[in-house]
């Protein structure tokens, strides 16, 4: 069964720097999500894209952050200057049609130093 | 608002025991909800949804709107159920945003 796809498995970096998130979506996913979990809390949506533009954004995706489909089959996140808070466990998702679930990559832990 | 809630932060039951985990959900328009697990070191996963009305490892979950409610039973608990359970709404725009409940962790004891 296609599966998505994050890398790296956890990050470590120091406050302040840039770091990027990948994600591969299965490949006739035509929806990507980004979501994100700090430790102890639920899940939260961060952004949506469609059609290669932001289709939906919650209050967490601030300046700080972008997202990319910088070519066919990957789709980026990235956190342009990192802050202590933002150390979470980060969800890539994708799903074909509307009203189809989402599928669940096994996300990416940032840790800021 | 917005907002599913899952008021069980962690629930231990017998192996046999039934097993309902509570779920209710504000939403003002028709809502479609979900029920993901997660299994220990492993990824977020569908279980089930409301509008396929099926039956998934023995598990089922009715949709009341009159309680707000997408309540996820079992009759009979296995110990491989043991995971994190996750309510979820799909709102937002046509290209639909999940919102998810704070999660239940099931644990099974034999």
């Amino acid at each position: 069964e296609p599966e998505v796809t994050q890398t790296p498995s956890h990050q470590v970096t120091q406050m302040g720097q840039e770091v990027i998130l990948r994600c591969v979506p299965i490949s006739n996913h035509l929806y990507f999500y980004w979501y994100r979990q700090i430790l102890g809390q639920k899940v939260e949506f961060l952004v949506s894209f469609y059609n290669n533009e932001i289709s939906e954004k919650s209050e967490i995706f601030d300046d700080q952050f972008s997202v990319e489909r910088p070519d066919g089959s990957n789709f980026t996140l990235k956190i342009r200057s990192t802050k202590l808070e933002d150390s979470a466990m980060y969800f890539c998702a994708s799903r074909d049609e509307q009203g189809q679930p989402q599928h669940f990559g096994d996300g990416t832990r940032l840790s800021i130093l | 608002a917005q907002r599913v809630t899952q008021p069980e932060k962690l629930l231990s039951v017998f192996k046999g025991a039934p097993v309902e985990l509570k779920c209710n959900y504000s939403y003002s328009g028709s809502p479609e909800l979900f029920w993901y697990v997660q299994y220990s070191r492993q990824r977020l996963q569908l279980l089930l949804r409301h509008i396929s009305r099926e039956s998934i490892k023995g598990f089922t979950a009715d949709l009341n709107k009159g309680e707000t409610s997408f309540h996820l039973k079992k009759p009979f608990a296995q110990e491989e159920d043991s995971a994190m359970y996750y309510c979820a709404l799909l709102a937002g725009s046509s290209a639909s945003k999940i919102i998810f409940g704070s999660g239940t962790r099931l644990s099974i004891r034999p």
